[in-house]
């Protein structure tokens, strides 16, 4: 039972142009989210997050939309770069009694920028 | 400030030999995090230190996995004996002790091959 879902396995884009990559989660007990970049041989890289308190959060060309009736985030990269090419991970924990717990992932969406 | 290390990077080992995975959190980091990425499948949570103490060990596979973390600083994940269905890319990462956030910076991963 997957709780966190990328149903786009690749996602092409023109470089320039605004990526958007979805998530959908089903857990709602999950309110802290993440999205995490990866490079082939290399572990995940935390990109942002965001709690579900908010329903923005802005770093730079990220942002993530946080959608909580929804149970659906995205994240937003503009302007979309040749670099920005890698496997995006969405992620999501929740705070049990220890503090912040292991996070869920969902499978990942290839991002591929084209010139 | 160093990032999360691993060791080894690679290693190949056959059906029913011992392997020892090590991890080195980032100094300070007092939540160490161990995760599993079997070929083609999601990332997955192992299981979850608060310093020396395992805090939620729910994703460990079975009784041949054991991990340790003596005096809270780095950590061991030991396979014994290891089959085939343990090959994939196991990760580590840490993340502070700290209020209410949950970015986990990650190790490059070691990549186990049982043959």
């Amino acid at each position: 039972d997957q709780q966190v879902k990328q149903n786009s396995p690749s996602l092409s884009v023109q470089e320039g142009r605004i990526s958007i990559l979805n998530c959908d989660y089903t857990n709602s007990m999950f309110d802290y989210f993440l999205w995490y970049k990866k490079y082939p041989a290399e572990g995940p890289t935390f990109l942002i997050s965001i709690s579900s308190i908010k329903d923005k959060n802005e770093d730079g060309r990220f942002t993530v939309f946080l959608n909580k009736s929804a149970k659906h985030l995205s994240l937003h990269i503009v302007p979309s770069q040749p670099g920005d090419s890698a496997v995006y991970f969405c992620a999501a924990s929740g705070f049990s009694g220890g503090g912040a717990d292991g996070l869920t992932f969902g499978k990942g969406t290839h991002l591929i920028i084209q010139p | 400030e160093a990032g999360v290390t691993q060791f080894p990077s690679h290693s190949v080992i056959e059906k029913g030999q011992t392997v020892t995975l090590r991890c080195d959190p980032i100094s300070g980091h007092d939540n160490l995090y161990w995760y599993r990425r079997v070929m083609g499948k999601e990332i997955k949570f192992l299981l979850h230190f608060v310093k020396e103490s395992k805090q939620d060990e729910s994703g460990m596979p079975n009784n041949r996995f054991l991990a340790e973390r003596t005096g809270g600083t780095y950590s061991t994940l030991k396979v014994q004996p290891a089959e085939l269905e343990d090959s994939g890319v196991y990760f580590c990462a840490s993340s502070r002790l700290a209020g209410y956030s949950n970015e986990q910076f990650f190790g490059p991963g070691t990549r186990l091959t049982v043959l």
